[in-house]
């Protein structure tokens, strides 16, 4: 089973700033079978990411997705209020298909 | 716009069966195109992928729950099951429901959309 380990936990950020999450397999992801979700509280996971950099169809372009083999990252460039979420990422190269334990982005 | 939707027993016993319903609108469940996954939540943990299901029927399980799981689609109702035998406090999770992003013959297993979840609780 391939373990995701996402860090930092916690992201304390203010708006308009950067935010860079860090997804990172316990072994190598093929194909940049790798997605990124965001999840407000009450609220289903959304997909943000697929295919390690394709954004989901009415995603801002602030958001990107970049990495490959055992490291990943998706980048918020600037943050608008919308954003502060936790997300999580998934690999979906072999079964179990499993997700991170997620990053908290909050406001600062 | 397409739209899932779960329903079932929000309360079970320890050792009784989990039936969950995951009905779909604005698109039909038996398009080629496409298959259809469950997830759950535990409260306030992490994401575990629990299967997928095709609309022939074909189905394909996460190993750790695979002896205790069923999933099944009932293309006349356009709505597809779960079904989890000998349920545990350890089962306690929002459960959703979500079309797999990928077409058929990729190995596309992302979800999107998902359904708004449904709370199912195990217990004594």
């Amino acid at each position: 089973e391939i373990v995701l380990t996402q860090s930092p936990g916690t992201l304390s950020l203010s708006p308009g700033e950067r935010a860079t999450l860090s997804c990172r397999a316990s072994q190598s992801v093929s194909s940049k079978y790798l997605a990124w979700y965001q999840q407000k509280p009450g609220q289903a996971p959304r997909l943000l990411i697929y295919g390690a950099s394709s954004r989901a169809t009415g995603i801002p372009d602030r958001f990107s997705g970049s990495g490959s083999g055992t490291d990943f990252t998706l980048t918020i460039s600037r943050l608008e209020p919308e954003d502060f979420a936790v997300y999580y990422c998934q690999q979906y190269d072999s079964s179990p298909y499993t997700f991170g334990q997620g990053t908290k982005l909050e406001i600062k | 716009q397409l739209q899932l939707q779960e329903s079932g027993p929000g309360l079970l016993k320890p050792s009784e069966t989990l039936s969950l319903t995951c009905t779909v609108s604005g698109g039909s469940i038996s398009s080629t195109t496409y298959y259809w996954g469950w997830i759950r939540q535990p409260p306030g943990k992490g994401l575990e992928w629990i299967g997928t299901v095709y609309y022939s029927g074909t189905a394909y399980y996460n190993p750790s729950l695979k002896s205790r799981v069923t999933i099944s689609v009932d293309t006349s109702k356009n709505q597809f099951s779960l079904k989890m035998t000998s349920v545990t406090a350890a089962d306690t999770a929002v459960y959703y429901c979500a079309r797999r992003g990928g077409p058929y013959g990729s190995g596309g297993n992302w979800f999107d959309p998902w359904g708004q979840g449904t709370l199912v609780t195990v217990s004594s």
